[in-house]
This record gives C-alpha cells, sequence and structure tokens, in this order.
C-alpha cells in the first residue's frame, strides 16, 4: 500500500545532531520530488525542506539553512533529513511528504508519512 | 518572511458554506497558482484537499472548492457536516530564499 514511514525521532540537548528517515512504499519514489514539514506542539505547518527526485535540487526554509541537510537513497526508497546544531525551537513532529506532481516539486503534498517527534531539550 | 494569513477561526452550521481567506502577496499566493489546502482532524496526519488554487484530489468531496483573486485564496466548504470540524492551511509556492509557506491555520467549527 501507498504509505511513508518516518523513524528517527528521540530527545536530544541543544547542539546535538540527530538523522530522520522517511521509508517509501507503493509508489515510484525515484519519480517525486519529497519534503519535510514540521509542526511544533500546538503549532501549525512548518515547510523545512524540498529534494527534487534526483536529489540533485535541494532548496530549505531559512530557519534551517546551514544546519540542516535533506537527502534521498533512491535505490533504497528512503529520505532522509541529517539535523545538526539543534535548537529549542527545533522541537516538532517532522513529518515527510511526496509532492503531487512529478520530479520537480509542484509545492503541494499529496502523501503523509504519521511524523517522528523530535525534541531538543537539555 | 511572515507565513501567509488565515483567519484564526470560522465558524458556521449543518447545512450553512463558510469560506477561509488566504491572504499573501504578489511574491506568492498573488503570483503563482501554486496553491493548496490541508485539513488537519486533532492529533491526525494533514490531507491535502485542494491543489494549484482551485484542483481537487480524487475521493475529496465536491463540498470543498478553491479560488483565488489577486493575493488572496479561499477555501469554501459548502453544505458544512460536523466531520468538517478541524483545522484548515493554505500553502504556497513563494519566490524567495525560503520557496513554500503555510498559513498560520484555521479552526473550523461546527455549531
Amino acid at each position: 500500500q501507498v504509505q511513508l514511514e518516518e523513524s528517527g525521532g528521540g530527545v536530544v540537548q541543544p547542539g546535538r545532531s540527530l538523522r530522520l528517515s522517511c521509508a517509501a512504499s507503493g509508489f515510484t519514489f525515484s519519480n517525486y520530488a519529497m519534503h519535510w514539514v514540521r509542526q511544533a506542539p500546538g503549532k501549525g505547518l512548518e515547510w523545512v525542506a524540498v529534494t527534487w527526485c534526483d536529489g540533485n535540487n535541494k532548496y530549505y526554509a531559512d530557519s534551517v539553512k546551514g544546519r540542516f541537510t535533506i537527502s534521498r537513497d533512491n535505490s533504497k526508497n528512503t529520505l532522509y533529513l541529517q539535523m545538526n546544531s539543534l535548537r529549542a525551537e527545533d522541537t516538532a513532529l517532522y513529518y515527510c511528504a511526496k509532492d503531487g506532481y512529478s520530479c520537480g516539486p509542484h509545492w503541494y503534498s499529496d502523501l503523509w508519512g504519521r511524523g517522528t517527534l523530535v525534541t531538543v531539550s537539555s | 518572511q511572515s507565513a501567509l494569513t488565515q483567519p484564526a477561526s470560522v465558524s458556521g452550521s449543518p447545512g450553512q458554506s463558510i469560506t477561509i481567506s488566504c491572504t499573501g502577496t504578489n511574491s506568492d499566493v498573488g503570483g503563482y497558482n501554486y496553491v493548496s489546502w490541508y485539513q488537519q482532524h486533532p492529533g491526525k496526519v494533514p490531507k491535502l484537499m485542494i491543489f494549484d488554487v482551485s484542483n481537487r484530489p480524487s475521493g475529496v468531496s465536491n463540498r470543498f472548492s478553491g479560488s483565488k483573486s489577486g493575493n488572496t485564496a479561499s477555501l469554501t466548504i459548502s453544505g458544512l457536516q460536523a466531520e468538517d470540524e478541524a483545522d484548515y492551511y493554505c500553502s504556497s509556492f513563494i519566490f524567495s530564499s525560503t520557496p513554500a509557506i503555510f498559513g498560520g491555520g484555521t479552526k473550523v467549527t461546527v455549531l
């Protein structure tokens, strides 16, 4: 069945690193751009990053630029988010989401995972 | 850049129609047809309701419709039902260093 499953979240101290993974199944992963979107507890959605289907183009929110890196392994149908220099304000539920269009994003997501919770706290 | 502007809350009685606005600038909503809308029930995953301003994914009720005028996009829910009570978020491409942006969200209450 068509689904995304995130993993890798947890509690981490400020300044430390964490890598999130998102396993895709049920569709041709290598044909679609992929996004990370986060939601702080009780707050709204915040777009984080996108990668083109081939991983050659990547864009980030200003709030994470220089600290987070999005990547993908199309041979493993897996999307990643490497998060470095974590801050308290990065605490959120992190969703991976499939772009609804094609290799280059059309800036909407038609499939979302259930999310993985990242808590940055000392 | 700031989030797209949505009303914090909108309410209506069953059977009525309501409209949620999403106001941006000519660098986002007004400049591109990459506006989408998501429904999120408490504790649940966001669900795509509208993409490219006015297109409805298969499986989404035709009671949901989207439109745009200038820098403001709108989501209209007609024949309001109890199950429509949820948070709704708009999103748009933005010509900026951060290329995508969400609205702050609107809580829809069915009276």
